[in-house]
């Protein structure tokens, strides 16, 4: 089956420093992933859509400035979540969408998410 | 996107079957429905998916009467380790690269 992977699986940081959290497809090449945040008790936000070779595009409300996304390879992208503060404190999960064959079947494959906590 | 609807919460007994209803009165001609399961802390994880009439896995079954309008996912006998929060999703299945919207979801609970 398919894998995706994140890391950090938790992390802790300073209200002001910027966080890098990685999304991973270990066994097939995805040219689009996501980025989902989820708060306690509450669903799964999609933040943004990312794009192999190309800008990321933001959901509505969503600061493409403060939630910078990279996706360089068809393997991996990254969001890194910059000035942080507490209300960015969330349950980051990222997905990957994978090709099936010759078909555009819409397969998605979640990562195991990432634990922010900004002090 | 068509707009799903789903119980809140529901409880269970360990070894009861559990149906779960989503509503999805706007479903499109193209869209498929796909059911996820998620764990605390853990991203959401497949649990099965169909177009129309009934769908069995090794886990689940997906029943969809004729007019697409509803979905149930049926769990036979369910344990402690179905409590979960389940989420119904409707999308469009030829579009690679198209995002999923979650609803709410509905949390199971499964006591002993």
């Amino acid at each position: 089956g398919a894998v995706v992977s994140q890391h950090p699986s938790r992390v802790i940081c300073k209200s002001g420093t910027s966080v890098k959290i990685e999304c991973r497809s270990l066994d097939f090449q995805a040219t689009t992933m996501f980025w989902y945040r989820q708060f306690p008790k509450q669903s799964l936000m999609l933040m943004a859509t990312s794009n192999e070779g190309s800008k990321a595009t933001y959901e509505q409300g969503v600061e493409k400035d403060k939630f910078l996304i990279n996706h360089a390879s068809l393997t991996l992208s990254t969001l890194t979540v910059t000035s942080a503060h507490p209300e960015d404190s969330s349950f980051y999960i990222c997905s990957a969408s994978r090709t099936s064959g010759t078909s555009s079947y819409n397969e998605q494959f979640f990562g195991p998410g990432t634990r922010l906590t900004v002090l | 996107l068509a707009k799903t609807t789903q119980p809140i919460s529901m409880d269970s007994y360990e070894g009861q079957e559990v149906n779960i209803t989503c509503s999805h009165n706007n479903i499109a001609t193209n869209d498929y429905i796909t059911w996820y399961q998620q764990f605390p802390s853990q991203g959401p994880r497949f649990i099965i998916q169909g177009y129309k009439t009934k769908v069995t896995n090794e886990v689940a079954s997906l029943f969809i009467p004729a007019d697409r309008k509803s979905s149930t996912l049926s769990l036979p006998r369910v344990s402690l380790s179905d409590t979960a929060v389940y989420y119904c999703l409707v999308g469009v299945i030829n579009q690679a690269g198209t995002a999923l919207i979650f609803g709410k979801g509905t949390t199971l609970s499964v006591s002993s």
